[in-house]
């Protein structure tokens, strides 16, 4: 069975730029989150969403936003690009919400 | 929200001897998750600690949650070269009614050949 699916797996942008992400969850999962990873830290909680409504946001800007399709895929959008947030974008799928997350292998955004 | 603390931050150690992480927090957990992430890969779910004083086990590792659910330790026992990684605990309740983790700095573990 395929696990979470993420692209691109790389990404150079320029400051000032938007940037997105995709994220394709296990069949059945109906839960997508996105985490932040700043290299050498843990991942930050950035959304949540279930049945394509936003159901929690972490401690960031406007900048970002997110979606979720029919098929559960989401989208993570990153408006006017800065330095600071080049990171391992991680998404996580789950059938349950809190327990059994499954994450895939991320996006390496690199701003310039 | 939870902050949570590990400790330590680096450890390197030698194949075949034991180890110990930590994982605390000023407020009480209602539950608790171990991850395992490799270089370029997502974190891995280890393991669900639920009731305090609770224990299990996975192989070589073990993990206890404290009995006033505020903090949790992971030993590794005869540490292999392919436990290296970062180890992170979570908070599967970030506070606020989100549905997100909530995940600590993490202790970077390198086992040496």
């Amino acid at each position: 069975d395929a696990g979470v699916t993420q692209s691109p797996t790389h990404l150079i942008k320029t400051r000032g730029q938007h940037v997105t992400l995709r994220c394709s969850p296990i069949s059945g999962h109906k839960s997508v989150s996105w985490y932040q990873q700043v290299l050498g830290q843990g991942p930050q909680f950035i959304f949540q969403y279930y049945e394509k409504e936003e159901r929690g946001r972490g401690n960031f800007p406007d900048r970002f936003s997110a979606r979720q399709f029919p098929n559960y895929s989401s989208e993570l959008n990153v408006n006017a690009l800065l330095l600071g947030d080049s990171a391992l974008y991680l998404c996580a799928s789950s059938l349950v919400g809190r327990y059994g997350y499954t994450f895939g292998s991320g996006t390496r955004l690199t701003v310039v | 929200t939870q902050l949570l603390e590990q400790s330590p931050q680096f450890l390197s150690i030698q194949e075949g001897e034991n180890l110990t992480v930590y994982c605390n927090s000023s407020s009480v957990f209602s539950s608790l998750q171990w991850y395992r992430q490799e270089p370029g890969e997502g974190p891995v779910l280890l393991v669900t600690v639920v009731t305090g004083g609770e224990v299990k086990k996975l192989k070589r590792l073990t993990f206890q949650f404290g009995d006033a659910r505020k903090d949790s330790s992971l030993h590794i026992t005869a540490a292999q070269t392919g436990d290296t990684g970062l180890y992170l605990c979570a908070d599967p309740y970030s506070g606020g009614g989100a549905d997100g983790l909530t995940f600590g700095k993490g202790t970077h573990l390198i086992i040496q050949p």
